[in-house]
């Protein structure tokens, strides 16, 4: 099975960095993605991760270690329309990535 | 863009009724599927489908059905709900492989 944590909630100024984390325990593992979904909305995918390292895309970048069940997702120059809900899912191995299991969601707040 | 439509933002319903909720892609994906996000718990998968006429349970199939009789429509059938399915349903679809997925808006169901 899948096993994912996430922080529930964080909180940053507009304008500056913040980076929320995914630690994954797992029996099977192809990748990881990330969705952005504000409140009343639909998740929205950001990214996907399969090999280690850190792709970078625009803003937003995400980082991935396999080895060590680790992932992250930086927010750069933060604005008021990033504050959202950040889901970490993890895609298992040999199966389809829409049998991924999530986390619980960061809840992110971006103060002025 | 995909476009995944779920037909109703908002249902009330009541213990012991059958309920119906659809959703259509617009994008020829081969797979769709059903999950109910509810807070603490995070996105949780019930059924998906991977072509016409095929299904498969996912983690909470219990007291859930299933309808795929057209590639772009996907239903997903309470037989006789109940309190404890009060919840958002989401709907997604996905092309084959490691897709990311593309969500409905929801559904908020609530069963008095």
């Amino acid at each position: 099975g899948q096993n994912i944590d996430q922080p529930t909630e964080m909180t940053a100024t507009e304008g500056a960095i913040v980076q929320i984390n995914c630690t994954y325990q797992t029996s099977g593992f192809n990748g990881l993605f990330w969705y952005q979904q504000h409140a009343g909305e639909a998740p929205t995918f950001l990214s996907y991760n399969v090999l280690d390292g850190l792709e970078e895309k625009g803003r937003f970048s995400s980082f991935l270690s396999r080895s060590k069940g680790y992932s992250y997702l930086l927010l750069k120059e933060l604005q008021m329309k990033d504050s959202a809900s950040y889901l970490c899912a993890v895609s298992p191995a040999y199966t389809n990535a829409g049998k991924s299991t999530f986390g619980d969601g960061t809840t992110l707040t971006v103060k002025p | 863009d995909v476009k995944v439509t779920q037909s109703s933002r908002y249902l009330v319903k009541r213990t012991g009724e059958k309920v119906f909720l659809e959703c259509v892609q617009d994008m020829d994906h081969e797979n769709m599927f059903w999950y109910r996000q509810d807070p603490g718990l995070g996105l949780r998968l019930i059924y998906f489908s991977y072509d016409v006429k095929m299904k498969e349970k996912g983690d909470i199939p219990e007291g859930y059905s299933v309808s795929r009789e057209k590639k772009e429509r996907f239903s997903l059938i309470l037989e006789s709900a109940s309190t404890n399915q009060t919840s958002m349903y989401l709907c997604a679809s996905s092309s084959l492989g490691d897709s990311p997925l593309h969500f409905g808006n929801g559904t908020r169901l609530t069963v008095t």
